[in-house]
């Protein structure tokens, strides 16, 4: 059973610069999430596709921030214009559409210079 | 505001110990609880689960809810060094599309 993938696992850009990342969710999950962490704190919830529809959006989520899920298999989320307050883990997990067990990828770091 | 509150510690506990970790929960309608730990530079990986009010055992750990008083705990028993992480607190809130909402999370140290 192949885990949660996230690519890239590290990325360094500078401020103003677009990111994009990757997320590929256990094969029979149809449940996908993304949420970000910083140094000290628990992961804060960004946003929730089932299949490919985007079902909820953090208010915390400026409009910087978009994530798609085309086909209900990977999702990206991008980054527009980055700032230094972004710089953060970027997580995904998902889960079954009949469990409520999340399962976290390795991560994405993302340090914005 | 739906919150998770956890004790940051550290908790520092000798090897063989038990360990006992706890969280409560601001919403009282909440169902589904969750237990990660997060090794330093590392995902979260989760390692129980609970929905129902009581204890709830997998080997050395143990989960225990109690919903009237909004508290869910984690025991650890034999603690081993190879225990010392973060262990966050995860709630899954009524209503909330299936979001969790995490704790800043317990270090703990488990000291030879």
């Amino acid at each position: 059973d192949t885990g949660v993938s996230q690519n890239p696992r590290h990325k360094i850009t500078k401020r103003g610069q677009n990111v994009t990342f990757r997320c590929d969710p256990i094969s029979e999950h149809n449940r996908l999430y993304w949420y970000r962490q910083t140094l000290g704190q628990g992961p804060e919830f960004l946003t929730y596709f089932q299949n490919e529809a985007q079902l909820e959006k953090s208010r915390l989520l400026s409009d910087r921030f978009s994530a798609e899920r085309p086909k209900g298999s990977f999702s990206t989320l991008e980054i527009q214009r980055t700032e230094q307050g972004d710089s953060a883990m970027y997580l995904c997990a998902s889960s079954r559409s009949q469990g409520n067990e999340q399962f976290f990828g390795p991560g994405t770091r993302l340090t914005v210079l | 505001q739906k919150e998770v509150e956890q004790n940051s510690g550290p908790l520092s506990v000798p090897e063989g110990a038990i360990a006992s970790l706890n969280c409560t929960y601001s919403d009282r309608g909440s169902q589904s609880f969750f237990w990660y730990r997060q090794y330093s530079g590392k995902s979260p990986e989760l390692i129980m689960s609970i929905y129902s009010n009581g204890d709830k055992e997998d080997g050395r750990f143990t989960a225990q809810l109690n919903k009237a008083s909004q508290y869910v705990s984690l025991l650890i028993r034999d603690s081993q060094p190879s225990d010392s992480a973060t262990y966050l607190c995860a709630v899954m809130f009524s209503g909330g599309y299936n979001k969790l909402i995490f704790g800043a999370g317990t270090r703990l140290a488990v000291h030879p």
